[in-house]
């Protein structure tokens, strides 16, 4: 069964730090698919990535980055200089390419609050 | 823009009513999902459909069940609510056939209170 872990619930930095969210994931497929979500307070959740298990490639999107560590089995999220509109709930997830409908299963989600 | 709707914001329904929460989507998406969140445990699938009339549980079924008589509307359904079914509520759709690919839309969420 596939299952993803976010061992940290609630972050709090200032504004200008760095801020990693750690995502370990497990699955028995070889192929599947890796997300990040963003739920700020308004609710709805925002897509930030998708990644798949061929492409360890790391990403970085303005100031955000991803580091991909198959190995590790982890999918780790670097906010780079927060600021307060990063405020929010952060989700990891997996899709297995076999699962039915391409279902996500997703982690606990980390809180992040930037304090200016 | 893919829209994923949600009927309402907030409910608040007693101990033991029926309850139904709609989801309705404009993409012709064939998958349909709900999503329970609840604070520490991220959102854990409840049902989803990846066809009209089609349905499957998903890990967390038990106290709900689901319909989808057409392909944009998708009921989730509180046969008896209870006060541990207090949550947030959220539905998502995507694509059938590389859903995975073109990403998943969800709603804004339902937040119920049972009482």
């Amino acid at each position: 069964a596939q299952k993803v872990t976010q061992a940290q619930t609630e972050i709090s930095v200032v504004e200008k730090e760095d801020v990693t969210l750690d995502c370990v994931y497990e699955t028995r497929d070889t192929t599947y698919y890796l997300f990040w979500y963003k739920q700020p307070p308004s609710g709805e959740l925002v897509f930030l990535i998708r990644r798949n298990s061929f492409d360890e490639q790391n990403e970085i999107s303005g100031r955000y980055s991803w580091n991909f560590q198959k190995s590790t089995s982890s999918f780790n999220f670097t906010i780079t200089a927060s600021q307060v509109v990063d405020s929010a709930v952060y989700f990891c997830a997996l899709s297995e390419d076999q699962a039915a409908g391409n279902k996500l299963t997703f982690g606990g989600g980390t809180r992040v609050l930037v304090k200016p | 823009d893919v829209k994923v709707t949600q009927s309402s914001r907030y409910l608040v329904k007693r101990t033991g009513e029926k309850v139904f929460l709609e989801c309705v989507q404009d993409m012709d998406h064939e998958n349909m999902f709900w999503y329970r969140q609840d604070p520490g445990l991220g959102l854990r699938l409840i049902y989803f459909s990846y066809d009209v009339k089609m349905k499957e549980k998903g890990d967390i079924p038990e106290g709900y069940s689901v319909s989808r008589e057409k392909k944009e509307r998708f009921s989730l359904i509180l046969e008896s609510a209870s006060t541990n079914q207090t949550s947030m509520y959220l539905c998502a759709s995507s694509f059938g056939t590389g859903g995975v690919l073109y990403g998943y839309t969800f709603g804004s969420g339902t937040r119920l209170t049972v009482v």
